[in-house]
């Protein structure tokens, strides 16, 4: 079946360094790629998206590009703010149904 | 500006009761599901819909029920409630048809305690 591997949190970074969240996907034929992000309180909100190899998805500054070859969509940001304090869900869908990561805490201290 | 409500945000319920979780679109997405957020598991899918009168079961099914009498609502439904499904609950919908790319648009979620 699908499913959606990423990294552990916390992840603990400092205001302005360079984030990574590693996400792997395992599935059939061509999925959809997601990353969601959920602030404290909220639901998700969809952050960006890639629907076929090689398209990269970006908002916010935050980037990720679908890498069919190694079956990963990995979440970077060149300088993280305070502000981006939160849960990050990788995901992947087939179809209309979603399947998630666990999910990254990232916590940014000024 | 509604898009998926939620009601109610908080409940508190006494093992072996039962309730109804709400949940409303306003955009006319065919498809809807519900969704289950624990510590450390993630979100994990309950049941889903394709449209009105078509409901399906996803990956934690057991102790709950749904039905789709209208394209807008889809209820989810505790019939006897344990501490196990103590969890905050998300009601998500999105478009099914050409081009769908599978995006699902969230509602603000409603916290369960099971006590």
């Amino acid at each position: 079946g699908n499913s959606v591997t990423q990294m552990e949190g916390p992840v603990t970074l400092s205001e302005e360094a360079f984030l990574t969240i590693n996400c792997t996907y395992t599935a059939t034929g061509y999925p959809s790629l997601f990353w969601y992000v959920q602030y404290p309180g909220e639901g998700l909100q969809l952050l960006l998206k890639a629907t076929k190899a090689d398209d990269k998805g970006s908002n916010k500054g935050f980037e990720a590009t679908y890498r069919k070859e190694t079956t990963s969509f990995h979440l970077e940001k060149g300088s993280v703010q305070v502000s981006d304090s939160a849960v990050y869900f990788c995901a992947l869908a087939r179809y209309s149904t979603l399947t998630f990561g666990k999910g990254t805490m990232l916590l940014v201290s000024p | 500006n509604a898009g998926v409500t939620q009601t109610p945000k908080f409940q508190v319920l006494k093992t072996g009761q039962s309730m109804t979780l709400q949940c409303a679109q306003d955009m006319n997405h065919e498809y809807m599901s519900w969704y289950r957020q624990d510590p450390g598991m993630g979100l994990r899918l309950i049941h889903y819909s394709v449209g009105a009168g078509i409901t399906d079961q996803g990956e934690v099914p057991n102790g709950y029920n749904v039905s789709r009498s209208t394209t807008e609502d889809f209820p989810l439904r505790l019939l006897s409630a344990a501490p196990s499904q103590t969890s905050v609950y998300f009601c998500a919908s999105s478009y099914v048809g050409q081009g769908n790319t599978g995006e699902l648009f969230f509602g603000e979620g409603s916290r369960l305690t099971v006590l």
